[in-house]
């Protein structure tokens, strides 16, 4: 079974551009969460979809949005950006809601803002 | 504010040692609990979890303790081996996947 895929794992902004992220899950895994992993905050939760609606939504400005599409795939986009946007942003996917609490983790995105 | 990065503690054991990572959690109504393990440039991977109606759980040459009273979770890896260098996160999830984690705690294995 393929794992959770990110699209692109490495990514340079200006400030004030916008970005979005893609992830894929695990094929039958219609939860997919949100994470913003940076040295001086660690990993924080951004959000949570689950067949195309946000069940859940961590503190985070409204510059950070994100959707999932009918196949379970998610994007999530980031609108002016700023210097402390600099992160690895962490997909997560899991059978939660079907059975399964489990995450699995993708190997992320690294976005760098200048 | 300046912004600081988190001076990640750092736990070494020798090579076959056990090891003890420890952990505080902060909210009395999560109901699971996850240790997370992450390697330099990849993401957190899963190694265990717990329930909060269980105070023990074992997989294969790891242990999670879970103490309600104290709000203390406790990660035991036996013959510790250098594979198992990395960052351990625990984490808890307070409902529909909001899953806060730990500051995290690197470990170093020495051969």
């Amino acid at each position: 079974k393929a794992g959770v895929t990110q699209t692109p794992r490495y990514l340079i902004k200006t400030r004030g551009q916008q970005v979005t992220l893609s992830c894929s899950p695990i094929s039958g895994h219609r939860s997919v969460s949100w994470y913003q992993q940076t040295p001086g905050q660690g990993l924080q939760f951004l959000f949570e979809y689950f067949s195309e609606t946000q069940r859940n939504k961590g503190n985070f400005p409204g510059r950070f949005s994100g959707r999932q599409f009918s196949n379970s795939r998610s994007e999530m986009n980031v609108s002016t950006l700023e210097l402390g946007d600099s992160a690895l942003y962490l997909c997560a996917s899991s059978s939660y809601g079907t059975g399964g609490y489990e995450q699995y983790f993708g190997p992320g995105t690294r976005l760098t803002v200048t | 504010g300046e912004s600081v990065g988190l001076h990640l503690p750092t736990l070494s054991v020798q090579e076959g040692d056990n090891s003890i990572i420890n952990c505080a959690y902060s909210n009395s109504a999560s109901d699971y609990f996850i240790w997370y393990k992450q390697e330099s440039g990849k993401g957190p991977q899963f190694i265990i979890d717990i329930r909060s109606n269980m105070d023990k759980r074992q997989g294969q040459r790891v242990t999670v303790l879970l103490n309600k009273t104290v709000k203390h979770l406790s990660l035991q890896i036996a013959a510790t081996q250098p594979g198992d260098s990395a960052v351990y996160f625990c984490a808890e999830n307070g409902g529909y996947q909001k899953v806060t984690f730990g500051t995290g705690t690197k470990l170093q294995v020495i051969p």
